[in-house]
């Protein structure tokens, strides 16, 4: 069955401190894959996507993702945390044939100072 | 690009009141458009899906119906809401091709 496991309900770390937020998928196709933020009360924004080419892959405010497919992971990292980045984190998968995202459950994220 | 506005924001409704919330898409045409829910602690469930006018397809049974009357346009409805209705919707559409989503900023809906 397809499906995207986010571990992590609920992580805390110190301002400056560095991030890795993991991310599990099992899907039948070659996956596209990404990371969406949501701040409370908004909607989602994307953080950064994986569709072919680099493992590696870089995002907007810093974040990076490594896609390994031997680990059918896709973990999201950023070096320093900002206090801004405290929010929900979402990691989902999907493919070319499709229209429609398989998310996790989310990973909230809280910083302190 | 492109732009997706819903309203209301915030609604609180009654148990067995109607429900219309709606969601419009701007900087393109013939979007596909998706309504999701978010449920307090839980992740993102779709609910329902529709790639033209009039075609809509529902991924979970539930108290709730959709509706695109316009190219542009998606409604979310119900005629009778129960407490497990309550959640933040999101309506979404999607960049040909590729799966990624543009959401709109959300309707929180507080059923008592």
């Amino acid at each position: 069955a397809q499906s995207v496991t986010q571990p992590d309900i609920h992580i805390t770390v110190s301002e400056g401190a560095s991030l890795e937020l993991r991310c599990n998928y099992s899907y039948g196709a070659t996956p596209y894959l990404f990371w969406y933020v949501q701040s409370p009360g908004q909607g989602l924004q994307l953080l950064l996507k994986y569709f072919s080419g680099d493992t590696l892959v870089q995002g907007i405010k810093g974040f990076e993702a490594e896609f390994k497919r031997s680990q059918s992971s896709f973990n999201l990292r950023k070096p320093s945390v900002h206090w801004s980045d405290a929010a929900e984190y979402f990691c989902a998968v999907g493919s070319y044939n499709t229209d429609k995202l398989i998310f996790g459950t989310g990973t909230r994220l809280q910083v302190f100072p | 690009s492109q732009t997706i506005h819903q309203w209301p924001a915030t609604l609180v409704q009654p148990v067995g009141s109607p429900l219309s919330l709606e969601c419009t898409v701007e900087g393109t045409s013939n979007p596909n458009l998706y309504w999701y829910r978010q449920a307090a602690g839980r992740g993102l469930q779709l609910l329902f899906y529709s790639v033209g006018i009039g075609q809509i397809s529902s991924e979970v049974p539930q108290n709730l119906s959709a509706s695109r009357p316009q190219d542009r346009q998606f409604i979310l409805s119900s005629k009778k809401l129960l407490l497990s209705d309550s959640g933040f919707y999101l309506c979404a559409t999607d960049r040909a091709g590729t799966g990624e989503l543009f959401f709109g900023e959300g309707s929180r809906l507080t059923v008592l």
